[in-house]
């Protein structure tokens, strides 16, 4: 079986500080590990994936994940954030060979001035 | 990039009205397409998985008689909710994958938020 568990629903950082949103799996095969980001009123955007490559991912917008695991973790992390980085983050996993997305609970991330 | 668009954006009907929502692939063939139900504040959840040519698979829960699916060509598929009652009122997600050789990689429509009154 497959799962994800987001482990913040909320994230809140300052402008130009560090990002870092928490994701671990499970998965009974080889995971595909995917981020996804939704702006209010707005579709998912792929952010970046994972698909048994380079285990340091790095997507668009400055962002990058590492998946590691041992510690069934993919967690997306971006050294600075920006305004524009205001949005709700889903971490998802699907099976290679399987269509079926799963999808975690979501992390929605705040950025102050 | 790969696009899905679908159609309409937003759309509110009356109780015991049937709405039909529409998911293209404008760039790329899909045989396979999917249907998510996002209630608010709440995660994507899978509701079905659309099939060019064959019937719909409908996950654990999600009333197929209710959701009625239609795969009618390789770059359009479409959910229809029949006898909408309120508690329909969400927002439907659809997507479509293409197989890069190392996976799938599903491109989401921008989403239909259904009111039901």
């Amino acid at each position: 079986a497959q799962s994800v568990t987001q482990l913040d629903s909320h994230v809140s950082v300052s402008e130009g500080t560090p990002v870092l949103l928490r994701c671990n799996y499970s998965s009974s095969y080889s995971p595909s590990l995917f981020w996804y980001v939704q702006h209010p009123n707005k579709g998912l955007q792929l952010l970046l994936k994972y698909t048994s490559a380079a285990t340091l991912v790095k997507g668009i917008n400055g962002f990058e994940a590492e998946f590691k695991k041992s510690e069934t973790s993919f967690h997306l992390t971006k050294p600075s954030a920006h305004m524009s980085d205001a949005a709700e983050y889903f971490c998802v996993v699907s099976v290679y060979n399987f269509n079926k997305f799963y999808f975690g609970s979501g992390t929605k991330l705040n950025v102050k001035p | 990039g790969a696009v899905v668009s679908q159609h309409p954006s937003w759309v509110i009907c009356k109780s015991g009205t049937s709405v039909k929502i529409e998911c293209r692939s404008l760039d790329f063939q899909a045989t396979t397409m999917f249907w998510y139900r996002q209630f608010p504040k709440q995660s994507l959840m899978l509701m079905a998985t659309s099939n060019e040519g064959s019937k719909a698979t409908y996950e654990q829960g999600v009333e197929k008689d209710k959701f009625l699916i239609n795969h009618a060509s390789l770059t359009l598929s479409t959910l229809t909710v029949t006898s909408a009652h309120p508690e329909d009122s969400s927002f439907y997600i659809c997507s479509a994958p293409i197989n890069s050789g190392r996976g799938e990689t599903q491109y989401f429509g921008p989403g239909t938020r259904l009111l039901v009154l």
